[in-house]
């Protein structure tokens, strides 16, 4: 069935650091890959997504990649702060105005000053 | 920015006990979802709608659970008998059908 594979689960870095997450997609008819971060006590809010038309795509210190041959999508935060710690969630869709997301299990991020 | 707003953003209720967690899509969307977070894991699907009826459920969605549309801005899930298990994190989500989903805040249920 349709999964979503994220890593690392956690991500301790420096401030001013980068941070690289990985996920893994299993439909390849997937064709919208959002990004959420999710931080504590909040609900999910998209920080950036990517479409299967686009291989990168970027919005100042986030940046999104998509390998649809290899079904990888990575999301990249560059100059990391501390108010980047949250619990960063990978989907995926497939086209459809019902566009149900698959999500990948999370992973949280710390960014020590 | 429109948002998706939810209420309450935490109900406790007794086991066995029905319960209504509402919701407010943004005004132009004509696709809603409900999502769940079980405390520690990944956010599942639970069931999608367009035009009054259910478009797609996954297998959580079982008898105990409803949604529905009651007055054309309110979207609601209701689970009839809850159990232990249902403790989580419910996500409404709503969306204009080109992919974006807009996600309220949530809500916490915990059953004792």
């Amino acid at each position: 069935g349709e999964n979503v594979e994220q890593h690392p689960s956690t991500l301790s870095v420096q401030e001013g650091d980068s941070a690289v997450i990985k996920c893994t997609y299993s439909d390849s008819a997937s064709n919208y890959f959002p990004w959420y971060k999710q931080e504590l006590g909040k609900g999910s809010q998209l920080i950036i997504d990517i479409r299967s038309n686009v291989g990168e795509k970027k919005d100042q210190r986030i940046a999104v990649t998509l390998n649809k041959t290899a079904k990888h999508f990575s999301l990249h935060i560059t100059e990391t702060q501390p108010e980047d710690s949250a619990v960063y969630f990978c989907a995926a869709s497939k086209p459809g105005g019902y566009n149900k997301l698959i999500f990948g299990a999370g992973t949280r991020l710390a960014v020590h000053p | 920015e429109p948002e998706v707003t939810q209420t309450p953003s935490h109900q406790v209720t007794q086991m066995g006990q029905e319960v209504i967690l509402r919701c407010v899509p943004i005004s132009n969307h004509l696709y809603f979802y409900w999502y769940r977070q079980i405390l520690g894991q990944k956010v599942e699907f639970l069931v999608s709608f367009y035009n009054n009826e259910i478009s797609e459920k996954s297998e959580i969605f079982d008898d105990q659970f409803s949604v529905e549309r009651p007055d054309g801005s309110n979207f609601t899930l209701k689970i009839r008998s809850t159990k232990l298990e249902d403790s989580a994190m419910y996500f409404c989500a709503s969306s204009d059908g080109k992919g974006e989903a807009f996600f309220g805040q949530g809500t916490r249920l915990t059953v004792v």
